[in-house]
């Protein structure tokens, strides 16, 4: 079983600049989570998908970030424009977890990641 | 407030050695979800474990085990005989589930084990 794709695995930009990242979870996987992670730091949750709608996006900087998952299955995440304190590691990660409230917490399974560097 | 608390920042033994990683943990809802992931050199974290709140029995897989004891809200990991194939970074993490409705992972800092040969 194929895991959860992510691209790129790399990319220096400006600041200023804007960037995008792709993720393709799990096949049949309904929940889909992106992460930041900073240098030295746990991931911290910046939006959550159930389906292709926003279960959770309290995290989310809203004035440069933004993301969507069209049809449920691929999502993008974007930044627009980046500071440098955005330079992190990105993570996508999936989960069976079907609907919300449904009174369990699945097993996430991570992508490898995409670092930003921000200059 | 939810939070998991991992003190011990680093580690380093020497194989065959066992060793403990410690996690605490901060919530208010009687239910919910600890995990333990390993994020080896490559980065991708990589699931080991998950308990429910109402089960405290300890687990063991293999070289690993985990201790849960809700007294002191904490969620302890042990490998015994490790193996350099253990370095790596190990999380903790906690999910409330049922109060928000989002299962997201609240992650401590982490704690690199390095194990020598």
């Amino acid at each position: 079983e194929a895991g959860v794709a992510q691209s790129p695995r790399y990319k220096i930009i400006e600041k200023r600049q804007s960037v995008a990242f792709w993720c393709n979870p799990i096949s049949g996987h309904a929940t889909l989570y992106w992460y930041q992670q900073i240098l030295g730091q746990g991931p911290k949750l910046l939006i959550q998908f159930q389906n292709n709608g926003v279960v959770d996006d309290s995290q989310l900087p809203k004035d440069r970030f933004s993301a969507e998952r069209l049809k449920g299955v691929d999502s993008t995440l974007k930044i627009q424009p980046a500071k440098l304190e955005d330079s992190a590691v990105y993570l996508c990660a999936s989960s069976l977890r079907a609907t919300s409230g449904s009174g369990g917490s699945y097993e996430q399974y991570f992508g490898p990641g995409t670092r930003l560097t921000v200059t | 407030a939810q939070k998991v608390t991992q003190a011990q920042t680093e580690i380093s033994v020497v194989e065959k050695e066992d060793v403990t990683l410690d996690c605490v943990y901060e919530t208010r809802d009687t239910t919910y979800y600890l995990f333990w992931y390993k994020q080896p050199p490559s980065g991708e974290l990589v699931f080991l474990i998950r308990r429910n709140s109402f089960d405290e029995q300890n687990e063991i897989s293999g070289r690993y085990s985990w201790n849960f004891q809700k007294s002191t809200s904490s969620f302890n990991f042990t490998i015994t005989a490790s193996q350099v194939v253990d370095s790596a970074v190990y999380f903790c993490a906690l999910s409330e589930v049922y109060v928000r409705n989002t299962d997201k992972l609240i992650f401590g800092t982490g704690t690199r084990l390095q194990v020598f040969p």
